[in-house]
């Protein structure tokens, strides 16, 4: 079945500089790659996702990279601010629309 | 819409009691998934259904977890007999069958058993 790795578990920033969080995965069948952003005490919520038939998306400050060949994926966050600290959540397609989710990546901006 | 709704937001139990979480999905997803999140195990997906019937149930831990959905509006997952290591936060989530679309989350529901 599909795994998904993720890195890394925690990540501190400096507000303004940009972060980075990459998840790899081993179903060559995936074939899209949600990402979800969850609040302390809060539900994960979807913040951008991507489809393999496209490289990049964005959406403003919110960025996913794919690359199908390595089978590998990549969020990237510029300009952080504050509110962007939460917990990442990168996830892969796995059979019928079930999807198996990364580790998590605890994000800190550091005002 | 109101969004995946969920209850209880909080249940304290004690071992061995029964414990029967509550699932509303959004109105027409067709597919609905049960999480359960740890610290220790991250979110890990218990069993998922389309069209009310269930597809994987491959995440239930052991026979004392169980989920049904009668209808599409509905589902439940029941822990009988609760134990301490059941302590967590469960979350029910809903995405349209066709296509690919990310879930969306209830507010889940956070399980305590002492």
């Amino acid at each position: 079945g599909e795994n998904v790795e993720q890195h890394p578990s925690t990540l501190s920033v400096q507000e303004g500089d940009s972060a980075v969080i990459k998840c790899t995965y081993s179903d060559s069948a995936s074939n899209y790659f949600p990402w979800y952003k969850q609040e302390l005490g809060k539900r994960p919520q979807l913040i951008i996702d991507i489809r393999s038939n496209v490289g990049e998306k964005k959406d403003q400050r919110i960025a996913v990279t794919l690359n199908k060949t390595a089978k590998h994926f990549s969020l990237h966050i510029t300009e952080t601010q504050p509110e962007d600290s939460a917990v990442y959540f990168c996830a892969a397609h796995s059979g019928t629309y079930k999807y198996i989710f990364g580790t998590g990546t605890r994000l800190k901006v550091l005002a | 819409d109101a969004g995946v709704i969920q209850s209880p937001r909080h249940e304290v139990t004690e071992m061995g009691q029964e414990v029967t979480l509550r699932c509303k999905p959004i109105s027409g997803h067709n597919s609905l998934f049960w999480y359960r999140q740890t610290m220790m195990r991250g979110l890990e997906l218990l069993i998922y259904f389309n069209n009310n019937v269930p597809i994987d149930d491959s995440g239930m831990p052991e026979d004392r977890f169980s989920a049904k959905m009668p209808n599409a509006s509905f589902s439940t997952l029941k822990i009988q007999p609760s134990e301490p290591r059941d302590s967590a936060v469960y979350f029910c989530a809903s995405s349209p069958l066709t296509g690919f679309y990310g879930y969306t989350f209830g507010s889940g529901t956070r399980l305590t058993v002492v």
